[in-house]
């Protein structure tokens, strides 16, 4: 069955600090991956996604993605996080079938000012 | 254009009780999913409904869980004879093609 690893569970960091959040999948055809954001009592907000195209992936707040298929890797990253950047992130792959997302366990962001 | 929306945001059922879930997706949007996550768990797919139609039903229990989704009016999740362990947030989202799929706010359902 496919499923959606992320690594890091809980991290930590100050402000101005630079982020990577670790996501790999288990899938390995074609693929649509999605980073999701969930700040405190809000829903889930998509960051950024890949179909095609470009690894590189651009997505809202400053935050980018790169697909590097050999290692079945999507990790997302910010090169200065701010303290607004305090959330849940969700790694998630579309599945085989295209009728559902296979989300990751989340990493809780925080980050102290 | 109006999000997804849920309702209640919070259900406090006791057990053996029936909890309805509602979800008025996004206008234009045909496409609805569920998910539920549990404590220190992701979100995990339950059901996508496509207007009147069940696509894919892969992560529902067998049993005591349903979902609809009609020509008129939400999508419902109901589930009946509720026990402790469906005390969860569930989650609906919406998407106008099955591509990009936008969430609702979710709904926290206690079962006491």
């Amino acid at each position: 069955a496919q499923s959606v690893s992320q690594h890091n569970h809980h991290v930590i960091l100050s402000e101005a600090a630079s982020l990577e959040l670790g996501c790999n999948y288990s899938y390995g055809g074609t693929v649509n991956l999605f980073w999701y954001v969930q700040y405190p009592g809000q829903h889930l907000q998509l960051l950024l996604k890949y179909f095609s195209g470009d690894p590189l992936v651009k997505g809202i707040k400053g935050f980018e993605a790169e697909f590097i298929k050999s290692k079945f890797s999507f990790n997302l990253r910010k090169p200065s996080v701010q303290w607004s950047d305090t959330a849940e992130y969700f790694c998630a792959v579309k599945n085989q079938a295209g009728t559902a997302l296979i989300f990751g366990k989340g990493t809780t962001l925080s980050v102290s000012s | 254009n109006a999000g997804v929306m849920q309702n209640p945001r919070h259900l406090v059922r006791r057990r053996g009780q029936e909890a309805r879930l509602r979800c008025s997706p996004m206008k234009g949007h045909s496409h609805v999913y569920w998910y539920r996550q549990l404590p220190e768990e992701g979100l995990k797919f339950m059901v996508y409904l496509q207007k009147e139609n069940i696509i894919d039903e892969s992560g529902m229990p067998k049993e005591r869980f349903s979902a609809e989704f009609p020509k008129e009016g939400p999508s419902i999740l109901r589930i009946q004879q509720v026990v402790r362990g469906d005390s969860a947030a569930y989650f609906c989202a919406s998407s106008p093609t099955g591509g990009e799929a936008f969430f609702g706010q979710g709904t926290r359902l206690t079962v006491v």
